[in-house]
């Protein structure tokens, strides 16, 4: 059965270093997203990406945010400067992007640790 | 933005007992999905709903999507221990492509 990919699984970085995250979504899915889950809190949408391009962004996906599909499969979470709150668990999904028929499908997850 | 209101927030149940959780909305959503997340693992996809009134089965899993297209809800029957984990609802409108999430009902059977 497709799955969506994520990697790394786990990634400990200093407070102020890049890290990226990424993605390989399932391969006939147009639409991707980022979704973040801080411990024990909800599921936050940060962006979603269509068309090689950010269709929608919430309010925390701010200017230490930027995503990318370098290349046919994979899409990556950028974030620039690491914050100790940017510690959670990151999220990637994919769907077919119908409206009404669309369903989405979520990876196992990136838990990023910021020190 | 657009919240999404989930009850009850936890819940304990015995071992065989049915369970029955809701999702409400102030905003009108089109589709309507359930998912149950285990710990330190990504959401699962249980049931997807796209038209109001819409009953659909999964197993022992059952979810409506209301007639006000304000809300939904998922009935678990005859529980079993591998069911413990949270319990999301996301929606998705006709204006993007995001959806939005609960913040999830935790429940936990008992033997």
């Amino acid at each position: 059965e497709p799955e969506v990919t994520q990697t790394p699984s786990h990634q400990v970085t200093q407070m102020g270093q890049e890290v990226i995250l990424r993605c390989v979504p399932i391969s006939n899915h147009l639409y991707f997203y980022w979704y973040r889950q801080i411990l024990g809190q909800k599921v936050e949408f940060l962006v979603s990406f269509y068309n090689n391009e950010i269709s929608e962004k919430s309010e925390i996906f701010d200017d230490q945010f930027s995503v990318e599909r370098p290349d046919g499969s994979n899409f990556t979470l950028k974030i620039r400067s690491t914050k100790l709150e940017d510690s959670a668990m990151y999220f990637c999904a994919s769907s077919t992007g119908t409206t009404n028929t669309g369903e989405l499908f979520f990876g196992e997850g990136s838990r990023l640790t910021v020190l | 933005g657009q919240q999404l209101n989930q009850s009850p927030q936890s819940m304990f149940i015995q071992e065989g007992e049915d369970v029955s959780m809701n999702c409400t909305s102030s905003s009108i959503f089109n589709t309507w999905l359930w998912y149950k997340q285990d710990p330190g693992e990504g959401p699962v996809l249980l049931i997807a709903l796209y038209k109001a009134g819409e009953l659909t089965s999964n197993g022992r899993l059952t979810a409506q999507f209301g007639i006000t297209r304000k809300d939904s809800f998922l009935n678990i029957s005859a529980s079993i221990p591998s069911d413990v984990g949270i319990y999301f609802c996301a929606g998705q409108d006709n204006y993007g492509q995001n959806f939005v999430f609960g913040p999830g009902t935790r429940l936990s059977v008992l033997p």
